[in-house]
């Protein structure tokens, strides 16, 4: 069974900086990686897919990184503003090549704090 | 991506009582997925929903408690029932779209439920 941790579980950080949010996973044979970030009591909002083909995926000033070998993906966070201030979260499907996003997994996210 | 549409968005709800929740999708789906986050949780996925079928409960979610309809291919309720106080938590629906390499998962706005 797929279990995913994410490290820290919050962080707070000055406008302006640059952040790495981590996530590991258990089972390397996952296929495909998706991070999300989460306002306060509402929904998700799906930031970045990565494939197991790929090892980054951008979009603005996200990136994030998958290493299947060490079951780590990573999300960075240029510049970070304090619209930015929210929860990440990582989930991953289980480990076979084929299937349904039924079953992600979900780390207990990160709760990121970008101060003015 | 898959636009999906969630009402209510919160509500504070009496003890015993019921509250259905309603998803709307933008597109026709396969399956739509329901979830629970209890407050400092992560997701915990409660049931497919698949249309012109019964709906697939995950372990400890059971129909009685958590009945769904699933009329069509765009839309599905979930309904909390008898409710008590541990029943507050964000309840979210979620689609997925498949493309030809990947699995991607969208998910609604959430409802914030309350029970006093």
């Amino acid at each position: 069974k797929q279990e995913v941790t994410q490290i820290p579980a919050a962080l707070s950080v000055p406008e302006g900086e640059n952040l790495v949010l981590n996530c590991s996973f258990t089972d390397s044979a996952i296929y495909n990686l998706q991070w999300f970030r989460q306002d306060p009591g509402k929904g998700l909002t799906s930031l970045l897919l990565i494939q197991s083909s790929q090892r980054e995926q951008t979009s603005g000033r996200l990136n994030a990184s998958l290493d299947k070998s060490s079951g780590r993906s990573t999300l960075y966070i240029a510049a970070s503003q304090p619209g930015d201030s929210a929860t990440y979260l990582c989930a991953g499907p289980p480990g076979f090549s084929s299937g349904s996003a039924r079953q992600l997994t979900f780390g207990s996210g990160t709760q990121l704090t970008v101060l003015p | 991506s898959a636009v999906i549409s969630q009402k209510p968005s919160r509500d504070i709800c009496q003890r015993g009582t019921s509250l259905t929740i309603q998803c709307q999708v933008d597109s026709q789906v396969t399956m739509m997925f329901w979830y629970r986050q209890q407050p400092g949780q992560s997701l915990t996925l409660i049931a497919t929903a698949n249309q012109g079928s019964e709906a697939t409960y995950e372990s400890g979610f059971v129909i009685d408690k958590f009945p769904i309809s699933r009329p069509n291919l765009t839309f599905s309720t979930l309904t909390v029932s008898n409710m008590s106080p541990e029943d507050s938590s964000i309840y979210l629906c979620s689609v997925e779209e498949r493309g030809q390499m990947n699995t991607e998962a969208f998910f609604g706005q959430g409802t914030r439920l309350t029970v006093v």
